[in-house]
């Protein structure tokens, strides 16, 4: 059983540049979360997808973020103009969601430096 | 909305000793789950033990054991017989059961800040 598979894993770019980063989730699973983690902190929520749907989104950090996860497998998160402030490791979960508390498996993260 | 503490920023630990990582947590909600994550320095997240609100039973997983102490709203994990291939960062996080009902919001987990561990030899 493969696990959470992210890419890239490291990322630098210019400011003002679009970047785009993809998940792949645990193959069962049915639910896929993205998370942000800035250096001394832990991972914060950003949005997640149940199958297509996307069931929150108020938590990404402003317009410039989106995200999709258009056949319900693979998800990907864009940032737009990318700022020095979007610097961080972005975190994807996935986890098979039946009711209640599900439990979410991480990958290994794409760290980001925007310059 | 659910809040994690962890007061311990780091912890050097003798090998072979037991450990315990401290975390408590505040939500208004009655259904909830918490979770404890190792994360080494590589960067990625490793799920360790999950405790259910309703659970009457401490989780217990290998080496790890979460003491849950419901009325203290205390989440703490204990490594028994510390490795070198402990040290890394520990995060406890939770999640409300049902967020749409207890004003908590999103599905996401909220995490807390996280405890350098390091074992020494």
């Amino acid at each position: 059983d493969t696990g959470v598979s992210q890419d890239p894993r490291h990322k630098i770019t210019k400011r003002g540049q679009n970047v785009t980063f993809r998940c792949d989730p645990i193959s069962e699973h049915n639910r896929l979360y993205w998370y942000r983690q800035t250096l001394g902190q832990g991972p914060e929520f950003l949005t997640y997808f149940q199958n297509e749907a996307q069931l929150e989104k108020s938590r990404l950090l402003s317009d410039r973020f989106s995200a999709e996860r258009p056949k319900g497998s693979f998800s990907t998160l864009e940032i737009q103009r990318t700022e020095q402030g979007d610097s961080a490791m972005y975190l994807c979960a996935s986890s098979f969601w039946r009711r209640e508390v599900d439990t979410q498996y991480f990958g290994p993260g794409t760290r980001l430096t925007v310059l | 909305a659910q809040k994690i503490t962890q007061t311990q920023p780091g912890m050097f630990v003798q090998e072979k000793e037991a450990v315990t990582l401290d975390c408590t947590y505040d939500t208004s909600d009655q259904s909830y789950g918490l979770f404890w994550y190792k994360q080494p320095s590589s960067g990625e997240m490793i799920f360790l033990i999950y405790q259910g609100s309703y659970d009457e039973q401490n989780a217990t997983e290998g080496r790890y054991s979460l003491n849950f102490q419901k009325a203290r709203k205390s989440a703490n994990l204990v490594i028994s017989a510390s490795q070198l291939g402990d040290s890394a960062m520990y995060f406890c996080a939770m999640r409300d059961a049902y967020p749409m009902y207890s004003g908590g919001g999103a599905d996401g987990l909220t995490f807390g800040k996280g405890t350098h561990l390091i074992i020494q030899p």
